[in-house]
């Protein structure tokens, strides 16, 4: 089954403690996506990533850090999370950035920094 | 810049026609979307529409573009408690292909 996973789907830490959300597609995608979900304000892309090896900010990437070593994976990771982080994420896929590029989202990751 | 604007809250009735609206700004936006988000779940792809086209119809549902006005809307005929939902209006940025999405509209369906 085509499918975008994201783990872990809750998470509770507190401030300063490293974080990964893990984020894999199985649909052999090129471009992949970390988006965050606030009340009011729909969802705003972190980072992306047109192919392996390649990554640029989105609109909100400050105190995050991304990484695609594989075409499969595309974690997202938090050095040293602050509340402000407290957050929905999810991690979207699509065959490439270009043309229709239908994003298919993961069930996303509800994050709580305390 | 580039913005997605949408109302925040729709109620209807049961059997009712729901129609969604949704304004944009950027006029290379190619395919424009809809989402559909229901309570603790991921977002879900409805339906897209090519910025040449004027209407799109999916069964229950009917995309209106007007480009000149750079305004889309989401029409559901005969409206069910399960079309509860946030949903959202999206385009796609055409250099970096991020989704740039509204705010989302919470659909409440009466009973």
């Amino acid at each position: 089954e085509a499918q975008v996973t994201q783990n872990p789907r809750y998470l509770i830490t507190v401030t300063g403690k490293k974080l990964t959300v893990t984020c894999s597609q199985n649909m052999n995608h090129e471009y992949m996506s970390w988006y965050r979900q606030d009340p009011g304000l729909g969802l705003r892309q972190i980072y992306y990533s047109m192919n392996v090896e390649v990554t640029d900010k989105g609109d909100v990437p400050e105190g995050y850090k991304v990484s695609r070593k594989e075409k499969r994976n595309f974690p997202l990771i938090l050095e040293s999370p602050s509340p402000n982080q407290t957050s929905l994420y999810f991690c979207a896929s699509s065959p490439t950035p270009q043309g229709a590029g239908i994003q298919y989202f993961g069930a996303g990751t509800r994050l709580s920094v305390l | 810049g580039e913005d997605v604007e949408q109302s925040l809250f729709l109620s209807v009735r049961e059997g009712d026609s729901s129609v969604i609206n949704c304004t944009y700004t950027d006029s290379s936006s190619t395919y424009l979307y809809w989402y559909k988000q229901e309570p603790g779940a991921g977002l879900q792809l409805l339906t897209y529409i090519f910025s040449n086209m004027d209407m799109k119809q999916d069964q229950r549902l009917t995309v209106l573009l007007n480009k000149k006005d750079k305004h889309l809307s989401l029409r559901i005929a005969d409206t069910q408690t399960g079309d509860s939902a946030i949903y959202f209006c999206a385009e796609r940025a055409s250099n970096t292909g991020k989704l740039i999405f509204g705010q989302g509209t919470t659909l409440q369906v009466k009973p």
